[in-house]
């Protein structure tokens, strides 16, 4: 069965502390692995898109990197700003994005 | 990427009302798509609508309770009949922009009491 899990489920930080959010998957034929953000009440904001093993990603203090089985979601030193809950997403060669269920950060100051 | 507007933002409606939630796109697109977001928890596909065929329901969602219409290549409504509490739920739309992202729109949250 396709899967994407997401861990950890929450993650608190402090300001300027880094850390990483993990996304594994088994999915046949992947197409594709997408990185969301989401703010409470509103729909979520496109980050990075992996395609292939060993390909990185960098957007201000993310950074997204994938292997054949998973992918990691590094924050440096982040700012409280960055607090929101992130989605990871996997298409498959069926077409259909299967998302994980999300890690929710909070970054206190 | 696209630009993706929805109405309305927010409702509450009393159970065994319908409420019909549109979403316009900045630009023609063929696929669209319908996710349901239930408290707490990730996004779960309703359905693909594409412009000019019967949109395509996913196991557990059916054309009765979440009729669907796509007239042209820049809106699609989604409706949620009969509705019960359980159907309480952040309705979002989505769009795939032609480069295997799907960009979302703010969402409607709705409230059935």
């Amino acid at each position: 069965e396709d899967q994407v899990t997401q861990s950890p489920e929450a993650l608190r930080l402090q300001e300027g502390e880094s850390s990483s959010l993990n996304c594994s998957y088994t999915v046949s034929g992947l197409r594709g692995l997408f990185w969301y953000r989401q703010d409470p009440g509103k729909g979520p904001e496109f980050l990075f898109t992996l395609y292939s093993a060993g390909e990185e990603k960098e957007k201000e203090r993310l950074k997204a990197t994938l292997t054949k089985k998973e992918s990691f979601l590094h924050i440096t030193a982040p700012k409280p700003e960055d607090s929101a809950t992130y989605l990871c997403a996997v298409r498959w060669q069926g077409g259909k994005l299967i998302f994980g269920q999300g890690t929710e950060l909070s970054v206190k100051p | 990427s696209a630009v993706i507007s929805q109405k309305p933002s927010r409702d509450i409606c009393q159970r065994g009302t319908s409420l019909t939630i549109q979403c316009q796109v900045d630009s023609q697109v063929t696929m669209m798509f319908w996710y349901r977001q239930q408290p707490g928890q990730s996004l779960t596909l309703i359905a693909t609508a594409n412009q000019g065929s019967e949109a395509t329901y996913e196991s557990g969602f059916v054309i009765d309770k979440f009729p669907i219409s796509r007239p042209n290549l820049t809106f699609s409504t989604l409706t949620v009949s009969n509705m019960s509490p359980e159907d309480s739920s952040i309705y979002l739309c989505s769009v795939d922009a032609g480069t295997d992202t799907q960009y979302f729109g703010p969402g409607t949250r709705l409230t059935v009491l």
